[in-house]
């Protein structure tokens, strides 16, 4: 079964520009969560999707937006990008989401390679 | 808020022996999970270890073990019979399941080097 695909892997962009990064996960995973990581402020949550709706979202401003699609892939939107977006940026899947949340149900979190985002 | 707090930034040790990373928490929920997950120089984060906070047994899977003090807020990776591979950034984290949500809390990482 293939993992998380993230695309592009690598991108270079300029300050004001916009990004749109992709994310496909495992085959049958219907959760989605994308994270921003900085070696200055380490791994940080960004949102977070299940079935085509955002269930949580961390704090970012606005510029940084995501959605999700019907087959489940999700794509994330930075708009006018500033040189502190430079970063790596991982998605994560998982089966079901928190939609059956169980305590008893152990399940992992998926994440994939990351897209290295480089904002000059 | 919840909060992981990582104290070693860095830490070595010697092949074949055995390191524990430290971690500590805090939150005011009662019900969560506790997580290790390891991120080698290929970006992957890898899930290393879980522990569910209700469980008092400590979670093991092959050489790796946690030490889980609920009181203490404290979740530490005992790493045994360190290999070259182990060599990664590890990351402590912590998940409570509000709302459906999985979101992860992170701490900001250890990176160990396994050295020959």
């Amino acid at each position: 079964k293939a993992g998380v695909t993230q695309t592009p892997r690598y991108l270079i962009k300029t300050r004001g520009q916009q990004v749109t990064l992709s994310c496909s996960p495992i085959s049958g995973h219907r959760s989605v969560s994308w994270y921003q990581q900085t070696p200055g402020q380490g791994l940080q949550f960004l949102f977070e999707y299940f079935s085509e709706t955002q269930r949580n979202k961390g704090n970012f401003p606005g510029r940084f937006s995501g959605r999700q699609f019907s087959n489940s892939r999700s794509e994330m939107n930075v708009s006018t990008l500033e040189l502190g977006d430079s970063a790596l940026y991982l998605c994560a899947s998982s089966l079901l989401g928190g939609s059956r949340w169980n305590y008893s149900y152990s399940w992992p979190l998926h994440f994939g390679n990351g897209t290295r985002l480089t904002v000059t | 808020a919840q909060t992981v707090t990582q104290s070693q930034p860095e830490m070595s040790v010697q092949e074949a022996e055995t390191v524990t990373l430290s971690c500590t928490y805090d939150t005011s929920e009662s019900n969560y999970y506790l997580f290790w997950y390891k991120q080698p120089p290929s970006r992957q984060m890898i899930l290393v270890i879980r522990q569910e906070a209700y469980k008092q047994q400590n979670a093991t899977e092959n050489r790796f073990s946690v030490n889980f003090q609920k009181a203490a807020k404290s979740f530490s990776l005992k790493i045994s019979d360190s290999q070259l591979g182990d060599t990664a950034m590890y990351f402590c984290a912590f998940m409570c399941p509000q709302g459906g949500s999985e979101k992860l809390v992170f701490g900001k990482g250890t990176k160990l080097t396994v050295n020959p």
